[in-house]
């Protein structure tokens, strides 16, 4: 089945330490993105990718940083640096075609500093 | 910065009832798409309707779009329990980038 796979599922770091967050495509999508959702707030653009080796900042980079060296893999790094990082994290993925940008959601990861 | 608004942020109905929500956004786009998030889940598509689009309807959902007044309503009828879970407007713009509304959390009781 295609899909997008995201892991772990639950990630527990403490102060200080960076985390990487796994995001898997098999959808053969051109398009990745990374959203932040914290209670109340929707949805908000971490980076987005929309070709291998390539990558844009969206509206809360800060603190975060991705690469894209395969299609299929768009990897999300919390670094100590993101004075908030306790949320829920979504990875998505994008044809863009039709002249519409439809997304396909991972399930999700819970990052929660202790 | 994020584009829609919805409203009301939460709604609670009986099975059986019609759910409407609203949605608003600031600038042009190419069109708008509803997306709803079970708890603790990912966001699932569940209709788009572009901008030279006035309804669009998807079984038993309907949509409108104005774009006169930058707002889209996402109608469920007849809601069944499962229908319980958050509702949210994303608006594609010229860029191709999503920008997604806080959301309506809807409740149904049985």
């Amino acid at each position: 089945d295609g899909g997008i796979t995201q892991s772990p599922k639950y990630l527990f770091r403490k102060e200080g330490q960076n985390v990487t967050l796994s995001c898997e495509q098999n959808l053969n999508h051109d398009a990745m993105y990374w959203y932040r959702q914290d209670p109340g707030q929707g949805l908000r653009l971490i980076y987005y990718s929309q070709i291998v080796n390539d990558f844009q900042k969206g509206d809360i980079a800060e603190g975060y940083s991705v690469s894209r060296e395969k299609k299929e893999s768009f990897p999300l790094t919390v670094t100590s640096a993101q004075k908030n990082p306790t949320a829920f994290y979504l990875c998505a993925s994008s044809t863009q075609g039709s002249g519409a940008n439809v997304l396909t959601f991972g399930a999700g990861s819970r990052l929660t500093v202790l | 910065s994020q584009q829609g608004e919805e409203d009301p942020q939460a709604l609670s109905i009986q099975e059986g009832e019609n759910a409407t929500m609203n949605c608003s956004y600031k600038t042009s786009i190419n069109n708008l798409q509803w997306y709803r998030q079970n708890s603790g889940r990912g966001l699932v598509h569940l209709i788009l309707i572009r901008s030279n689009e006035r309804e669009k309807h998807s079984g038993r959902l309907r949509v409108t779009l104005d774009t006169s007044k930058k707002s889209s309503s996402l109608l469920i009828t007849a809601s069944r329990a499962a229908d319980t879970a958050s509702y949210f407007c994303a608006s594609d713009m010229v860029d191709y980038k999503l920008s997604f509304g806080a959301g309506t959390t809807v409740t149904v009781r049985a």
